[in-house]
């Protein structure tokens, strides 16, 4: 079955950075293109990115392009969002998601909440 | 990029009793392959969102077969045959195919 555990959320300040993590388990990680989506608070949904599996192929929305960075180590299983220069419309939860285009949503997100 | 309409927005609705909500693309979602990467997700309450439906019309496992999707081109329409309690939610519709990927702004789904 799969899982996506996202963690790492936190309260920082406008300007700062954050890591957010996700563990991905229940099937062949290696396999599958991941990506990252957020909510801001009583808003809709919003695609970040995703990265392929062997990290050659990534993509950004550009409302974080260039102070966003997707990433994944493979050996871990695990996906990440390097997130600097945040602002306050970055708050949001975010979720990881198995697959870029047929995305599967597992986990019960990170939140992010930025302070101005 | 391309928009994703979709309504109604809210949609009070009577246990038992089918309903249709409607998303609309601004462009054909027909990707190179012949494939339409058209998704429907469900956000119920306290919960984070799950997909239903991928591919238009293929229903995730586990999830009821009272739900079902269909469409092509730029109309596309998810259908709840009778509706349940626990079918409580908003709806988004999202389009994979032309980057950037975009979803819908959600459809309200009441009891």
């Amino acid at each position: 079955q799969v899982q996506l555990v996202e963690s790492g959320g936190a309260l920082v300040k406008a300007g700062g950075s954050l890591r957010l993590s996700c563990a991905a388990s229940g099937f062949t990680f290696t396999d599958y293109y991941m990506s990252w989506i957020r909510q801001a608070p009583g808003k809709g949904l919003e695609y970040l990115s995703y990265i392929s599996p062997t990290s050659s192929d990534t993509i950004y929305a550009d409302s974080v392009r260039g102070r966003f960075t997707i990433s994944r180590d493979n050996a871990k299983n695990s996906l990440y969002l390097q997130m600097n220069g945040l602002r306050a419309d970055d708050t949001a939860v975010y979720y990881c998601a198995k697959t870029a285009r047929i995305i599967e949503l597992r986990g019960q997100g990170t939140l992010v909440t930025v302070s101005s | 990029d391309v928009v994703m309409t979709q309504s109604p927005l809210s949609l009070p609705v009577t246990l038992g009793q089918p309903v249709s909500i409607s998303c609309r693309s601004s462009q054909g979602l027909v990707y190179s392959t012949g494939d339409t990467f058209l998704n429907w997700l469900q956000h119920r309450p306290g919960q984070s969102p799950r997909r239903l439906i991928y591919e238009v019309s293929k229903r995730d496992s586990g999830v009821p077969d009272r739900f079902s999707g269909s469409g092509s081109g730029t109309d596309f329409t998810l259908k709840i045959s009778r509706v349940e309690a626990e079918d409580v939610g908003i709806y988004y519709c999202m389009q994979a195919t032309h980057w950037p990927f975009t979803f819908g702004g959600g459809t309200k789904v009441e009891i």
